[in-house]
Parts: C-alpha cells; structure tokens; sequence
C-alpha cells in the first residue's frame, strides 16, 4: 500500500484556519486520497475525498497539488469539535483486494485552543 | 438515520468462550469492514466484505471468523478468544460507487479478554 506521511501534532485556535499537510509520493494514478478524523471516544469519521482537483463540501476544502505528492486538507474555521486525530489515507479504487481498503497511519492529532 | 450499528460497546469475556460482535448497517452497503484499534499501532483491518457471501482477510485477521448471509449485516466471530484480542474494535461500511463512498463507522466495541 502506498504511504502517507503526516506531522504528529498541529495547534490551532478557534476560529483561525487550519492547514494539515500529507504527503504521499509514492501515490498512483489509481489511488484517491482521503481523509478521514477520529474524535476522542468516537468511531472514524469520513471527511472529505478527491483524486486530482480540488475538493469542497460542507465539512472541509481538500487541496491536492498538481502533481499528486501531497494534498492538504483546509478546515476553514477551527471549531474546538474539530480537535481529533486527522488520518490521511490513499484508498485504490483499481479493483482487486485492495479495492476501497483504508490502510491508516498514526495521523495528526489537532488540538484547538479557545 | 444512516448509521452503523455495532454490539456490544462493551464486553469484557474469558479465555476461550466463543463470542460475537454484532454489525449491521441501514444504508444498503455493498462493504463492510471490520477493523480493530490498539495504542501505537493505530487502526488494523481484520476482514471486509464486497457483497453477500464474499469475504476476505485484512491485515490482521488471525483468530477471528466473518460471515456475510444478509447484505446489512457482517458479524465477526472469535471462536476461542485471547487476551491479545484485548482491543478497540470498529465495524465500518461504505456504498460501491457513489459521489460519497467515504465509509461510514459505527461507534465501537471494547472487547476485554481476562
């Protein structure tokens, strides 16, 4: 599976925008990045996906550069329930046992502060 | 409401009675997947599932058993539980296509093995 690196932690404060980073070099042409975020107690939650143009919807803006190492998932205005662990996860969508398999690294934790 | 359903949230059991965590889901999802969290090693794919009937190993599926009769549910199965099964577990499920196919997780099971 192709890997993703991100920081371990991120600080924000409420309100302010936040910009976490994820790089994925070794990404293929099949591969779809998503993101998905782990609040304390919770199950994983779905964010936000794309596989080459930029991305919105309700919750994030997900930013993918042009040649597809890296992307950067925007929260527009950190809320203090946007404190989680953020995962960044390539998810192939070529068929075969990998098919839609979410392989997830330790991710960011993001902590806001009032 | 759309959502995963998984029970127990808690179970704490003994050493080598069978025992089953329930999943089902009300989106009418073509997978499932079950994935066990554990500290420092992040979330881990046990088993997922395509459709009915078709079921495969994830990442770490030694030790337990799914089956896949009815498209909204994906029991998993520890026939002679251990203590290293001690764990977080999560029950996830997603559509095959769509504009939205992230996966949707229920709230998880604590599984305590003495």
């Amino acid at each position: 599976d192709a890997k993703t690196t991100q920081p371990n932690s991120m600080e924000s404060n409420e309100e302010e925008p936040v910009h976490l980073p994820c790089n994925h070099s070794t990404i293929s042409g099949t591969d779809y990045i998503h993101w998905y975020r782990q609040l304390p107690s919770q199950g994983p939650e779905y964010v936000i996906h794309g596989l080459t143009s930029n991305v919105n919807n309700r919750m994030a803006s997900l930013a993918i550069a042009e040649d597809r190492k890296s992307s950067t998932l925007i929260l527009h205005r950190a809320t203090l329930r946007d404190a989680a662990v953020y995962y960044c996860i390539l998810s192939t969508n070529a068929g075969g046992t990998s098919y839609g398999k979410l392989t997830f690294g330790q991710g960011t934790i993001l902590t806001v502060h009032p | 409401e759309a959502q995963v359903t998984q029970n127990p949230r808690y179970l704490i059991t003994v050493t080598g009675k069978k025992l089953t965590v329930t999943c089902s889901q009300n989106m009418n999802h073509e997978y499932m997947s079950w994935y066990r969290q554990d500290p420092g090693l992040g979330l881990r794919q046990i088993y997922y599932s395509m459709n009915v009937e078709v079921t495969d190993k994830g990442d770490v599926p030694e030790g337990y058993k799914v089956s896949r009769k009815e498209k909204r549910n994906f029991p998993l199965i520890l026939e002679s539980p251990s203590p290293n099964q001690t764990s977080l577990y999560f029950c996830a499920s997603r559509p095959r296509t769509g504009l939205n196919y992230g996966y949707t997780f229920g709230s998880g099971t604590r599984l305590t093995v003495v």
